[in-house]
């Protein structure tokens, strides 16, 4: 699976919207951009993917840039209960096996 | 209900003691898996169990024992426990192998060896 860099760690305020980048410059074409997320003390909660249109569910959305060499996940507008370990995981399409999960972005969210 | 559940949620033993790991997912999902969470908070995969059949077991030592009875189970069992084994260890499910990219967690159980 392709590599994902993320920044490591950052802040929003509470009913603001969030953008969490998340570069894949090694992305092949049947790569599927996944987001994940980690609430303390709590296993990994799958958030959103994509392939190449932007994705929209109840939880987030996920923008996929045209080139696909980078994506950001939106939460349009963070609560306190949205502060958690943030995954970026690229799998191609129908590939069995597990997850490979980097070091994600942990976004804080002040009231 | 919740959807994979793993029990202890804590485990606090001696080095050298046999322990075990519960987990059970009422999705109606095929595969099941096992991951550890290190101090450093890093996620790795253990083992992978598809239809009670063992798929992928990474680079971990023999101590370490899962068991499928069916599928909707797969346990942990760990031998002869280290300190280094103290982490915290998740289990998941997906529906299928193809799937594992939208798999269900458990709320994890953290291993404490001293």
């Amino acid at each position: 699976d392709a590599k994902t860099t993320q920044p490591n760690s950052m802040e929003s305020n509470e009913e603001e919207p969030v953008h969490l980048p998340c570069n894949h410059s090694t992305i092949s074409g049947t790569d599927y951009i996944h987001w994940y997320r980690q609430l303390p003390s709590q296993g990994p909660e799958y958030v959103i993917h994509g392939l190449t249109s932007n994705v929209n569910n109840r939880m987030a959305s996920l923008a996929i840039a045209e080139d696909r060499k980078s994506s950001t996940l939106i939460l349009h507008r963070a609560t306190l209960r949205d502060a958690a370990v943030y995954y970026c995981i690229l799998r191609v399409r129908g590939s069995q096996g597990n997850l490979i999960f980097g070091k994600g972005t942990k976004l804080s969210v002040k009231p | 209900d919740t959807a994979v559940s793993q029990t202890p949620k804590y485990l606090v033993t001696q080095m050298g003691n046999d322990k075990s790991i519960k987990c059970e997912q009422n999705l109606g999902h095929d595969t099941m898996y096992w991951y550890k969470q290190d101090s450093k908070k890093f996620l790795k995969i253990m083992f992978s169990y598809n239809n009670k059949e063992l798929i992928i077991n990474e680079t971990v030592p023999n101590r370490f024992s899962p068991k499928s009875p069916d599928k909707a189970h797969l346990n942990l069992h760990i031998n002869s426990l280290e300190l280094g084994d103290s982490a915290v260890y998740f289990c998941a499910s997906s529906q299928d192998m193809g799937r594992a990219a939208e798999a269900f967690f458990g709320q994890g159980t953290r291993l404490t060896v001293v």
